[in-house]
């Protein structure tokens, strides 16, 4: 594998489930992040993490929890989610904060 | 804090027409510039890059240039094709320097 890999590509889930997303990336990086992509909406990003430590959290509602284990490895766990969470939910990585992105090709979510 | 601001879309062309997607920005010093793209159904890709005033970035036929005299980074393409219909998104770090900011982006639809 190579560049930034995020699985699944797709899930549905109700609004009692709980799931996670994993992100993936291969190009040993310091800094990943969690963006959040709807429909004629500007991208909202929701996490930032450098060297596994948070250090960025924009106002994102509790039931998105993130986990940072290692520097190649990002997860949004979920659970009791909206319908207004749908969306596409794209991770991105970056040699250091603030500099080029690299991003994965997303998980489309919807939630019923 | 930065901001860019991208002219609104769509923007509709026909083959081989000449393309500009107007990006300018608001920023303290002269922090990189970033184009990126996003195709239907995948992540955003890095298009091009400009890390310095003047520098001009180019990959694929587009080029956008550094303007510090009028805070732009327009893009541009001399003879768009078909498959360059995508979206297209301006980009500058954060103030903070933690994360990059993305414009709304300026879909484009190239018809044959």
């Amino acid at each position: 594998e190579t560049g930034v890999t995020q699985t699944p590509r797709h899930l549905v889930m109700g609004m009692t489930n709980k799931k996670s997303l994993k992100c993936e990336q291969h190009l040993g990086h310091n800094a990943m992040y969690w963006y959040k992509q709807s429909a004629k909406k500007p991208l909202e990003l929701m996490f930032v993490y450098s060297l596994e430590e948070r250090v960025e959290n924009n106002s994102v509602p509790s039931r998105f929890s993130p986990e940072c284990p290692n520097s190649s490895h990002l997860f949004l766990h979920l659970h009791t989610l909206q319908p207004e969470d749908s969306a596409l939910y794209l991770c991105a990585s970056s040699q250091s904060q603030g500099f080029e992105q690299y991003f994965g090709p997303g998980t489309r979510l919807t939630v019923t | 804090g930065n901001s860019v601001t991208q002219m609104e879309g769509p923007v509709t062309l026909s083959e081989e027409a000449f393309l500009t997607i107007n990006c300018t920005y608001t920023a303290t010093g002269y922090p990189s510039l970033f184009w990126y793209v996003q195709y239907p159904g995948e992540g955003l890709q890095l298009l091009l890059k400009a890390t310095k005033a003047d520098d001009k970035g180019s990959n694929k036929g587009f080029e956008a240039t550094y303007r510090k005299e009028t805070t732009s980074f327009h893009l541009e393409k001399g003879s768009v094709q078909v498959s360059d219909s995508a979206v297209y998104f301006c980009a500058l770090p954060s103030q903070a320097g933690t994360a990059l900011i993305f414009g709304k982006g300026t879909t484009l639809s190239v018809s044959s």
